[in-house]
């Protein structure tokens, strides 16, 4: 299986901190890579996928780059809302993995 | 829109079979694979299985081993999630999703609780 690992696991920033999260690829997957957000007692909703394409919707302070083996999500300026648990995901070779997760806290 | 939703959340003894629910509205049932992802409780996301409802093909995670049945009804636009003996480490927050490459719909989630 190809493993995903993201850092940090925790991320402690204030409101309008540039932030950004990391995902690294245990082989190369190309682009094919996800990005969710969590809230609490809820299902995640994509924000990017195929690396750095922005889902409609989507507030365009967040965004994807990477290729290969190694992958981010920028959030340039963090809102109230923003502080919750982000995942990536590879869907280049099944079964599908996720990485570990970052929670984003305040400071 | 698209809209997948679980069936509500149950309660259940170890050793007792169950099988969750995920109603797929919106779209074309039969053009999409299906995914079913747990989160246990406090912890991240595992994909477990995937269905392709047009010709029922299936594929698990590997550490699931048989522990569980990916199915899908097309008449009813439904896809299925079966225990046929649940363990208490099987509690945990089971969510179906749309696939679309990546994941572009998610359900609410069903809540399993298996405990003694």
């Amino acid at each position: 299986d190809i493993q995903m690992t993201q850092s940090p696991s925790t991320l402690s920033a204030s409101v309008g901190d540039r932030v950004t999260i990391t995902c690294r690829a245990s082989q190369t997957i190309g682009t094919w890579v996800a990005w969710y957000q969590q809230k609490p007692g809820k299902a995640p909703n994509v924000l990017v996928y195929k690396a750095s394409t922005l889902e409609s919707g989507v507030p365009s302070r967040f965004s994807g780059s990477g290729s290969g083996t190694e992958f981010t999500l920028t959030i340039s300026s963090l809102q109230p809302d923003d502080f919750v648990t982000y995942y990536c995901q590879q869907y280049d070779t099944y079964p599908w993995t996720f990485g570990q997760g970052t929670k984003v806290e305040i400071k | 829109e698209v809209q997948l939703v679980q069936s509500g959340a149950g309660v259940k003894k170890p050793g007792e079979s169950l099988k969750i629910a995920c109603q797929a509205s919106g779209y074309s049932f039969t053009r999409n694979w299906i995914g079913w992802v747990r989160q246990m409780p406090g912890k991240g996301l595992e994909w477990m299985g995937i269905i392709f409802p047009r010709d029922s093909d299936t594929r698990y995670s590997p550490f699931l081993q048989g522990q569980v049945t990916i199915s899908a009804d097309k008449s009813s636009s439904t896809a299925f999630l079966e225990w046929r003996s649940l363990k208490a480490s099987d509690t945990g927050i089971y969510f179906c999703a749309r696939l679309n490459g990546y994941i572009d719909s998610w359900g609410q989630g069903t809540m399993v609780t298996v405990s003694s």
